[in-house]
């Protein structure tokens, strides 16, 4: 099976620019995850969807960060206006409803902020 | 609030030898454990959770809740074994079960 497609798979932008992020999961996986990598630490969930609801987001800086995931399949990450502290790897991962547990990841896509 | 803790950012051993990366948490409830691995240029991926009490590439690991602990061990490591192990917590029921918190990761590099 394809796995979970993520894109652009490297950005760079100046401080206070805006970038966005995008997902496609797993087929038939109705659970999305994304997590924010910061270098030498473990992914740190941001936001958990559950077809198109969000399920949780109480890690997402709200103040900058948005994501959609508005017809239950793929999603959009935001960040605007970037900050030097938000470079990092995006990462996101896909389950089925149900097994939350096994999460599948995609590539990531690498944010560097200058 | 649950955490994972992973003592050691870094772990080398030699092909053959005895290998256990530690992982401890903290939770009150009653948490799954899982350890995921990214080899080289490769996407994050499970390798075991400890509810399947299950062996995977020759690795094994226990869940010891008296010692809040869940390390991962191998008797005879390998080469391909090098890789970024990281070990991750979640708990059952509620709303976001499935939400995984991940330790630090280890470095692990196994010499010929």
């Amino acid at each position: 099976e394809a796995g979970v497609a993520q894109s652009p798979r490297y950005k760079i932008i100046e401080k206070r620019q805006s970038v966005a992020f995008w997902c496609n999961p797993i087929s038939g996986h109705a659970t999305l995850y994304w997590y924010q990598q910061i270098l030498g630490q473990g992914p740190k969930l941001l936001i958990q969807f559950q077809n198109n609801g969000v399920v949780d987001d109480s890690q997402l800086p709200k103040d900058r960060f948005s994501a959609e995931r508005l017809k239950g399949v793929d999603s959009t990450l935001k960040i605007q206006p970037a900050k030097l502290e938000d470079s990092a790897v995006y990462l996101c991962a896909s389950s089925f409803y149900g097994s939350s547990y096994e999460q599948y990841f995609g590539p990531g896509t690498r944010l560097t902020v200058t | 609030a649950q955490r994972v803790t992973q003592p050691e950012k870094l772990l080398s051993v030699f092909k053959g030898a005895p290998v256990e990366l530690k992982c401890n948490y903290s939770y009150s409830g009653s948490p799954e454990l899982f350890w995921y691995v990214q080899y080289s240029r490769q996407r994050l991926q499970l390798l075991l959770r400890h509810i399947s009490r299950e062996s995977i590439k020759g690795f094994t690991a226990d869940l010891n809740k008296g010692e809040t602990s869940f390390h991962l061990k191998k008797p005879f490591a390998q080469e391909e074994d090098s890789a970024m192990y990281y070990c991750a917590l979640t708990y059952a029921g509620g709303t976001s079960y499935g939400k995984l918190t991940f330790g630090q990761g280890t470095i692990l590099t196994v010499h010929p």
